[in-house]
């Protein structure tokens, strides 16, 4: 078992669709991160959580919705999305403030939007 | 401005040959952490080595070597003996230590990636 595990590995959802992602660490951590990664596009920080607190939101539209409920779970909500949120997500989870530390990715969640 | 530039979009390197990604950085923290990831077509983003900013040595892993230049800010990752394995999006990445939790906890700012190919 990884050390950050991402569920499901793959998504197609119809724009009218609800769903959610899931991210589940197992190594103490407590900072959590979604990124998106869309074709020749660099990564984009979307949220940031530290001690199961927001502390970054990077101007990401409110059809995505994270939720922490506890330092070991992450989840991003997601309701009437577009084509072009078509993209590899990735759960990352690190120790905040600790500059040596790098980040745990999870295998991500491939979205496809129809 | 960037903090962290990769100039290469794509490499080519022959199986067994060495090859050097260039990466640079931007930062005015004494204070920081470098990293290497590995990216295969499976989407999973692989850690591959560290450098901190007071580390005099340059790191090694394995095959990966990390050439650290702290006076012209560049932290080249070296791959000795390519294998067709290390077929990738690799990516250079820098945490500074002045930003502090309530600055994101010291986020990981990640450059636009390396495609390497190794060829037989």
């Amino acid at each position: 078992e990884t050390g950050v595990t991402q569920t499901p590995r793959h998504l197609v959802m119809g724009m009218t669709n609800k769903k959610s992602l899931k991210c589940e660490q197992h190594l103490g951590h407590n900072a959590m991160y979604w990124y998106k990664q869309s074709a020749k596009k660099p990564l984009e920080l979307m949220f940031v959580y530290n001690f199961k607190e927001q502390t970054e939101n990077n101007s990401v539209p409110s059809r995505f919705s994270p939720e922490c409920p506890n330092s070991s779970h992450l989840f991003l909500h997601l309701h009437t999305l577009q084509p072009e949120d078509s993209a590899l997500y990735l759960c990352a989870s690190s120790q905040a403030g600790n500059v040596g530390y790098g980040y745990t990715f999870g295998s991500g969640t491939r979205l496809t939007v129809v | 401005a960037q903090k962290i530039t990769q100039t290469q979009p794509g490499m080519f390197v022959q199986e067994k040959e060495a090859v050097t990604l260039d990466c640079t950085y931007d930062t005015s923290d004494q204070s920081y952490g470098l990293f290497w990831y590995k990216q295969p077509s499976s989407g999973e983003m692989i850690f591959l080595i560290y450098q901190g900013s007071y580390d005099e040595q340059n790191a090694t892993e394995g095959r990966y070597s990390l050439n650290f230049q702290k006076a012209r800010k560049s932290a080249n990752l070296v791959i000795s003996a390519s294998q067709l394995g290390d077929s990738a999006m690799y990516f250079c990445a820098m945490r500074e230590g002045s930003e502090g939790l309530t600055g994101g906890g010291n986020k990981l700012t990640f450059g636009t990636g390396t495609q390497l190919k190794v060829e037989l």
